[in-house]
């Protein structure tokens, strides 16, 4: 059964137009990251959530933003998408900070 | 992010024989280390992973190995099967966080 659940797997929107990508766990794990994975290259972290405590990563362009309204869900929106955010955003939970971390299947999402 | 680096970008074995994949890691603070596996299209799978006061681990056909002293992590698979082709990420934890390599694409050859 799935443990991290993506939707939906497959996004395309409009250069500028706000997009939601949505995360869902049914492990109760505390911890919710979001990474972003171009095409060849190695996952790169956007921001995490534990519990209610967002987390940035320095790096990270304020057009992306988060959200988790409660322990389950967790949502990455993108404000104004460009043709550089074209990606896979991989979700990914864990019970704490260094514990494994499962990842979900991943939304590829595609702008244009 | 914290620099976590791959030796070999590709890496072709004879189905089974074993391979080794390296990782190399920059922060001596990182005290958590997982393999994962990712195949096209999908999301990282969870392979094996190591804490920082261990320097071996084994699991079924896999073994990790960790050497502090010169910051480097390997994943060793035995019997390397066709099912094994894949994308192979070292992800370190500094304590809250994980920061992936570059990854290596492991290819068996029939």
């Amino acid at each position: 059964d799935a443990m991290v659940i993506q939707n939906p797997r497959y996004q395309v929107t409009q250069f500028g137009k706000p997009v939601t990508l949505s995360c869902s766990q049914t492990l109760n794990h505390n911890v919710m990251y979001w990474y972003q994975q171009k095409s060849s290259q190695a996952p790169k972290l956007l921001f995490h959530y534990y519990d209610k405590d967002f987390n940035n990563e320095a790096d990270t362009p304020d057009n992306f933003q988060s959200r988790r309204p409660n322990t389950s869900f967790c949502f990455l929106d993108i404000r104004s998408p460009g043709l550089g955010d074209a990606a896979m955003y991989l979700c990914a939970t864990s019970k704490t900070l260094n514990t494994e971390a499962f990842f979900g299947q991943g939304t590829r999402l595609t702008v244009v | 992010g914290e620099s976590v680096g791959l030796h070999l970008p590709t890496l072709s074995v004879q189905e089974g024989d074993n391979s080794i994949i390296n990782c190399a890691y920059s922060n001596s603070a990182s005290d958590y280390f997982i393999w994962y596996k990712q195949e096209s299209g999908k999301g990282p799978q969870f392979i094996i992973d190591i804490r920082s006061n261990m320097d071996k681990r084994q699991g079924q056909r896999v073994t990790v190995l960790l050497n502090k002293t010169v910051k480097h992590l390997s994943l060793q698979i035995a019997a390397t099967q066709p099912g094994d082709s894949a994308v192979y990420f070292c992800a370190e934890n500094t304590g809250n966080q994980f920061y992936f390599g570059t990854g290596t694409s492991l290819t068996v050859i029939p």
